[in-house]
């Protein structure tokens, strides 16, 4: 069992939908980020959190870390959104970054 | 945030053949690091590289297969030899913030090897 385990692998929406993205994870953590990969394979990091709720347009970012789960939102989705999204986390034994698979979104017009 | 480039961007190789991948940052950083996406893969971390020692390669990773270059605090090298089509991926630095939480990525090299 990966110690980042993401949901869903795909999702395709419509545009204009709301989007969740979950993230659960069996290690404890320092830090977790969500990161968005492009086509051509460039990774920017959307947020990193420790606690709480984090929002940046129209991007939201939850964390519970009693329940070892964090969510990703996109509000009024837009095809410019499709991606690979991808968390990972500050943690484990070595405190390095663990990464999930990802999960590919595709927003259709 | 700092300002990260690769070169090459991409490239196809042919099996045996070593390519080096350059990696520049826009300030100075002591710790570097390379990691490698398979298809379909999450990222996988190679090795760390700092200024001035030698790189601490990762599990299943070796100096032979992935030598690394750390000449000063603004620049990197990964090369990738000897290389074959399982070597097929895209390879990327990356930095941390000064948080030392936070992490900067490079836009990628996608190396296929034929």
């Amino acid at each position: 069992k990966n110690e980042v385990e993401q949901s869903p692998q795909n999702l395709t929406a419509q545009e204009g939908e709301f989007i969740t993205i979950n993230c659960s994870y069996s290690v404890g953590i320092s830090a977790l980020h969500w990161l968005q990969q492009h086509p051509g394979g460039g990774i920017v990091s959307l947020f990193m959190l420790s606690s709480g709720k984090k929002k940046h347009g129209r991007l939201i970012a939850t964390i519970n870390i009693q329940e070892k789960h964090s969510s990703l939102h996109i509000t009024a989705s837009h095809p410019r959104d499709s991606a690979v999204y991808i968390c990972a986390v500050h943690g484990g034994a070595t405190n390095k970054l663990i990464f999930g698979t990802g999960t590919l979104l595709a927003v259709q017009p | 945030s700092a300002v990260i480039s690769q070169k090459p961007s991409r490239d196809i190789c042919q099996r045996g053949t070593s390519l080096t991948i350059q990696c520049q940052v826009d300030s100075q950083v002591t710790m570097m690091f390379w990691y490698r996406q398979q298809p379909g893969q999450s990222l996988t971390l190679i090795a760390t590289a700092n200024q001035g020692s030698e790189a601490t390669y990762e599990s299943g990773f070796v100096i032979d297969k992935f030598p690394i270059s750390r000449p000063n605090l603004t620049f990197s090298t990964l090369t990738v030899s000897n290389m074959s089509p399982e070597d097929s991926s895209i390879y990327l630095c990356s930095i941390p913030g000064p948080g030392g939480y936070e992490q900067y990525f490079g836009p990628g090299t996608r190396l296929t090897v034929t």
